[in-house]
């Protein structure tokens, strides 16, 4: 079974750091983009951060560039977000979504459930 | 950088009947990369159509997308109870506001 299971979520103050990790399961994970997706309580889906199966490409959304990192270790299946500088508007249920193939824009097939980070002193 | 504007915001309509949502984007983009997906409440977005016009793995024939240019289209053709969600348009690195449809 295709799988992604998001986890590391949590509170945190502003200013702190925080590290999400995805495991994925059931398809060659190195093959495909992945993708952080977030989505703040009450509102739309916002692209957060994207990789390539060879960590060759990433990008990030303006809102975050130069605070999270994207990363991925396809020997582990695993993907990876580290938060710096966390602010309130950070606030959201973070996804981990899987493209369709190697191309970040191809669509995401496969999601997560979701992890919360919540930024809040 | 692209903008995605859905509408409407929200659509009223029955069971049984035709919903058609819009997607414009704020200048011609390739169809290729435009996808559509459906939430539900408390659940992660599903793929349903992916290149514009092309349905995700098991989605009902009923939905369809269309569309070129700035024009992207939705349709559901006929409701079913299960269909009653939120929509976003997505294109690469930008997705739509969402198109709520609920029952009326």
């Amino acid at each position: 079974e295709v799988q992604l299971v998001e986890s590391g979520g949590g509170l945190v103050k502003p200013g702190g750091s925080l590290r999400l990790s995805c495991a994925a399961s059931g398809f060659t994970f190195s093959s495909y983009s992945m993708n952080w997706v977030r989505q703040a309580p009450g509102k739309g889906l916002e692209w957060v951060s994207s990789i390539s199966g060879s960590s060759s490409y990433i990008y990030y959304a303006d809102s975050v560039k130069g605070r999270f990192t994207i990363s991925r270790d396809n020997a582990k299946t695993s993907l990876y977000l580290q938060m710096n500088s966390l602010r309130a508007e950070d606030t959201a249920v973070y996804y981990c979504a899987r493209a369709r193939n190697d191309y970040y824009g191809s669509g995401h097939s496969v999601w997560g459930q979701g992890t919360l980070v919540t930024v809040s002193s | 950088e692209i903008v995605l504007t859905q509408s409407p915001g929200t659509l009223s309509l029955s069971p049984g009947e035709r919903a058609t949502l819009s997607c414009r984007a704020s200048q011609s983009v390739s169809s290729s990369y435009l996808a559509w997906y459906q939430q539900k409440p408390g659940q992660a977005p599903r793929l349903l159509i992916y290149g514009a016009s092309s349905r995700a793995t098991a989605i009902p024939d009923r939905f369809s997308g269309s569309g070129s240019g700035t024009d992207f289209t939705l349709t559901i053709s006929r409701l079913e109870p299960e269909d009653f969600a939120v929509y976003y348009c997505h294109l690469e690195s930008t997705f739509g506001g969402g198109t709520k449809v609920e029952i009326k």
